[in-house]
């Protein structure tokens, strides 16, 4: 099974590039998230989303968008890419909402911005 | 709002020891609690987590935590450490309440095992 995974593994952007991180899962969950992991830090959630077509802010959402047009993926887009975005991006997904559900994690996506 | 105490950066033990890992929370009422481990350029995987009952819950991998509510605590223990047990080590906490409740991690702990 592949579970979740995330592409690309690594990328180097200069300041005010746009990209996007692509994230699927073939486990038919709902929930779906996007977190990033600064260096000594831990986790914390960009966005995330209860279903297709439904997504909502976490707790550092700014200078990101996402969407969700299919049960399987949801993509993380990057505007314009600045320093501070440096970090390892996170995608993660559960069967239902967290309460009984367990959040089953991608490889990540190391990004460097200069 | 909640929040997550891990106040160990870094562990080193051997191989053999046993360990326990730290972990406080900040929060009004319990939360649901939970144990992820970070291999080196790996993802999060769940060890363990939380919700009601038993305060002693077991998980993957030989390992198990203890709530105790009047410390506020959630702390990790396996009895004998293995070598492939090094890997970073993060509590989780997410509210009982809302719908696709959010974790709040902590800054994690890194765990070392010499041979």
């Amino acid at each position: 099974n592949a579970g979740v995974t995330q592409t690309p593994k690594f990328r180097i952007l200069k300041i005010g590039q746009s990209m996007t991180l692509q994230c699927t899962q073939d486990m038919n969950h709902n929930y779906m998230y996007w977190y990033r992991q600064d260096p000594g830090m831990g986790l914390k959630l960009i966005y995330y989303s209860v279903g297709a077509g439904i997504t909502d802010k976490g707790e550092v959402p700014n200078g990101y968008n996402v969407s969700r047009s299919t049960t399987e993926d949801f993509p993380l887009r990057l505007e314009l890419a600045a320093p501070s975005q440096t970090s390892v991006y996170f995608c993660a997904s559960s069967p239902s909402e967290l309460a009984g559900g367990d959040q089953y994690f991608g490889p990540g996506t190391r990004l460097l911005v200069l | 709002a909640q929040s997550v105490t891990q106040p160990d950066i870094h562990i080193t033990v051997s191989e053999g020891a046993s360990l326990e890992l730290r972990c406080n929370y900040s929060y009004g009422a319990t939360p649901y609690l939970f144990w992820y481990v970070q291999s080196p350029g790996q993802g999060l995987q769940l060890l363990l987590k939380y919700f009601s009952g038993d305060t002693l819950v077991q998980g993957i991998k030989g390992f198990e935590a203890e709530f105790k509510r009047s410390q506020s605590s959630f702390n990790l223990r396996k009895p004998s450490v293995h070598w492939s047990d090094a890997a970073e080590y993060f509590c989780a906490v997410a509210p009982h309440t809302g719908t696709a409740s959010k974790l709040t991690f902590g800054t994690g702990t890194r765990l070392q095992v010499t041979l």
